[in-house]
């Protein structure tokens, strides 16, 4: 089974601050790796796939970096509606996904 | 627009059965898998399974291999998380999810909680 390791597990950043959020794969995935946004109450919301491209919607501030084992979410500028807990997911085995365990972002 | 209701929250005591439903619009039903992902109250995202429509093959993660039970129903566009005897560690949201051509998971449903308690 791939682990998924999420660093840190929060991340406190001020309002307009570059946050950066790390993911690390047990083995190479590849870039069979996605980034999600969950908000208080709400389903999580696809952000990146292939490990660098946006999902429609979403704002060019979110790139998403790597490959093989270590991968990088980066938000340029954070603004009040980013404040969440951010998922990364490996699905380089398609029958058996894993979820890594999350990274808080809240503001300082 | 591509949408996933998903049926209402219940409480259930233990050992009692229970179906949940994700009804699905706006895609072709049988050409996508579909899935389930269970969130334990403030922890992470767990894979439960998944299930491709159009054969109704299913697979599903070795946690929760023989303790669920995921259907799809191609007349209505609708998949299933069933369980047979529940019990309280079953307490949880259970997201139901599109997987993309690409693999990864696309839409979500908006969750249905289920607290068993007695």
């Amino acid at each position: 089974e791939k682990v998924m390791t999420q660093s840190p597990a929060t991340l406190s950043v001020s309002p307009g601050d570059r946050a950066t959020l790390s993911c690390r794969a047990s083995q190479s995935v590849y870039s069979n790796l996605a980034w999600y946004q969950q908000k208080p109450g709400q389903a999580p919301r696809l952000l990146i796939y292939s490990a660098s491209t946006r999902a429609t919607g979403v704002p060019a501030r979110f790139s998403g970096s790597g490959s093989g084992a270590e991968f990088n979410l980066t938000i340029s500028s954070l603004q009040s509606e980013d404040f969440a807990v951010y998922y990364c997911l490996q699905y380089k085995n398609w029958a058996e996904l894993t979820f890594g365990g999350g990274t808080k972002v809240e503001i300082k | 627009d591509v949408q996933l209701m998903q049926s209402g929250a219940e409480v259930k005591k233990p050992g009692e059965s229970l179906r949940i439903s994700c009804k699905t619009s706006g895609y072709t039903f049988n050409s996508y898998w579909i899935g389930w992902v269970r969130q334990m109250p403030g922890k992470g995202l767990e894979w439960v399974g998944i299930v491709y429509p159009d054969d109704s093959d299913t697979r599903y993660s070795p946690s929760f291999q023989g303790q669920v039970t995921i259907s799809a129903d191609k007349s209505i566009s609708t998949a299933y998380l069933e369980w047979s005897s529940l019990k309280a560690s079953d307490s949880a949201m259970y997201f139901c999810v599109r997987r993309d051509s690409g693999w990864f998971l696309d839409f979500w449903g908006h969750g249905t909680l289920i607290t068993v308690s007695s």
